[in-house]
């Protein structure tokens, strides 16, 4: 079975531009999450799709990022237009819903990206 | 809400010893506990999780940790570690809800040398 992938790997772009990262879940898991790693910080949470919906866009940082799974299926993250504060690793996780206790989060290698 | 703090950033061993990570969490509320590992240039993957019942939970790769509610702690333990323990640690905490997106510490680095 294959794991959460993410595309790309890493990403460098300058500020003001547009960069979209795109995220496969593990089939037939409902959840995904996005999370961010800025360097030297915590792994935070940004936003959870239950299938195409979005269940909690709490971590969200600002309206510059927009989060979408179509069909339920692949997630995509744009970033527009991106800021230098916005350099980190994009991971994301999906996880089985089972509707009952704690589901085991997957998670991708992440996305690197950096703003110059 | 929950809080994680993960009380050392760098852990360097020498292999075959025992190491401790440490971790300790502030909540309200009753959560489940993790401990993930970051190999270089992998995702997290789950080591272990403490969701009831027995306080000692065991891991793969020969991890362990005890949750102690008294001190709100979670500490990561291995009797003896090996260069391919060399990675990143992250606990975290969530919620009891279903689906809950987990909080995170800012990671431990352990590194093993010979």
């Amino acid at each position: 079975e294959a794991g959460v992938t993410q595309f790309p790997s890493h990403s460098v772009i300058e500020k003001g531009q547009t960069v979209t990262l795109r995220c496969d879940p593990i089939s037939g898991h409902d959840n995904l999450y996005w999370y961010r790693r800025v360097m030297g910080k915590e792994i935070k949470f940004l936003l959870h799709f239950v299938k195409e919906s979005k269940q909690d866009e709490s971590g969200m940082p600002n309206n510059r990022f927009l989060a979408e799974r179509t069909g339920g299926t692949y997630s995509t993250l744009k970033v527009q237009p991106a800021e230098l504060e916005d350099s980190g690793v994009y991971f994301c996780a999906s996880s089985h819903f089972t509707g009952l206790g704690v589901n085991e989060q997957f998670f991708g290698p992440g996305t690197r990206l950096t703003v110059l | 809400a929950q809080s994680v703090t993960q009380l050392d950033s760098q852990v360097p061993v020498f292999e075959e010893a025992p190491v401790e990570l440490r971790c300790n969490y502030s909540s309200s509320v009753s959560v489940y506990l993790f401990w993930y590992v970051q190999y270089p240039n992998q995702g997290l993957q789950l080591l272990l999780k403490y969701l009831s019942g027995s306080t000692l939970v065991k891991g793969i790769n020969g991890f362990e940790a005890e949750f102690n509610k008294s001190q709100t702690s979670f500490h990561l333990r291995k009797p003896s570690v090996h260069i391919s323990d060399t990675a990143e640690y992250f606990c975290a905490v969530s919620a009891l809800k279903a689906g809950t997106a987990l909080i995170f510490g800012k990671g431990t680095t352990l590194s093993v040398s010979s």
